[in-house]
């Protein structure tokens, strides 16, 4: 199951810890992508990156980190400042072209222990 | 504001019966839309999109600018339908492809 790869599958984060998530891709894409799904909520987008070392917030960045320090990988933290970590986390790259489209992970489950 | 609205949370049809998944949209500009659909246990993957005008799985949606509507349409329900789908809006022309999505609909179809 290549592609895009986010790990782990469940991660557990005990108040005030700083968590990290995954995400690395083999396809190539120049742009990755981070949304929170919650129940009843859709996917929001937290950040997204179209180049290695650059980013831009989306519409829920507050306690939210990134970094694109390579092409194939775009790690999430998640901080001891985002009140409400429990969801759901997307990653997906894509091309930049017209007519291209999302390739999705298979997802990060966040709790608060 | 640009945003995606997807009416029903749950949508329940019999085996055969024909779908329409509602999806409406604000945008400024000229929109660029999708579909996407989640099945049972796999991941999240694109359906459709309105510039390619075509028919994937037996389902069509075309955009309706004066309405503002990308409705999703089947005639035929099949029982492997039953997914999750998101309508979603291509941002802006600088953000690559940073979707806004809806809130989903989930397609139940039973026999």
């Amino acid at each position: 199951d290549g592609g895009i790869t986010q790990s782990p599958k469940y991660l557990f984060r005990k108040e005030g810890q700083n968590v990290t998530l995954s995400c690395e891709q083999n396809l190539n894409h120049d742009a990755m992508y981070w949304y929170r799904q919650d129940p009843g909520q859709g996917l929001r987008l937290i950040y997204y990156s179209q180049i290695v070392n650059d980013f831009q917030k989306g519409d829920i960045a507050e306690g939210y980190s990134v970094s694109r320090e390579k092409k194939e990988s775009f790690p999430l933290t998640v901080t001891s400042a985002q009140k409400n970590p429990t969801a759901f986390y997307l990653c997906a790259s894509s091309l930049l072209e017209p007519g291209e489209k999302l390739f999705f992970g298979s997802g990060t489950q966040l709790s608060v222990l | 504001a640009q945003r995606v609205t997807q009416p029903e949370k749950l949508l329940s049809v019999f085996k055969g019966a024909p779908v329409e998944l509602k999806c409406n949209y604000s945008y400024s500009g000229s929109p660029e839309l999708f579909w996407y659909v989640q099945y049972s246990r796999q991941r999240l993957q694109l359906l459709l999109r309105h510039i390619s005008r075509e028919s994937i799985k037996g389902f069509t949606a075309d955009l309706n600018k004066g309405e503002t509507s990308f409705h999703l349409k089947k005639p035929f329900a099949q029982e492997e339908d039953s997914a999750m789908y998101y309508c979603a809006l291509k941002r802006d022309s600088n953000s690559g492809y940073a979707l806004n999505f809806g809130k989903g609909t989930s397609l139940l179809v039973t026999p």
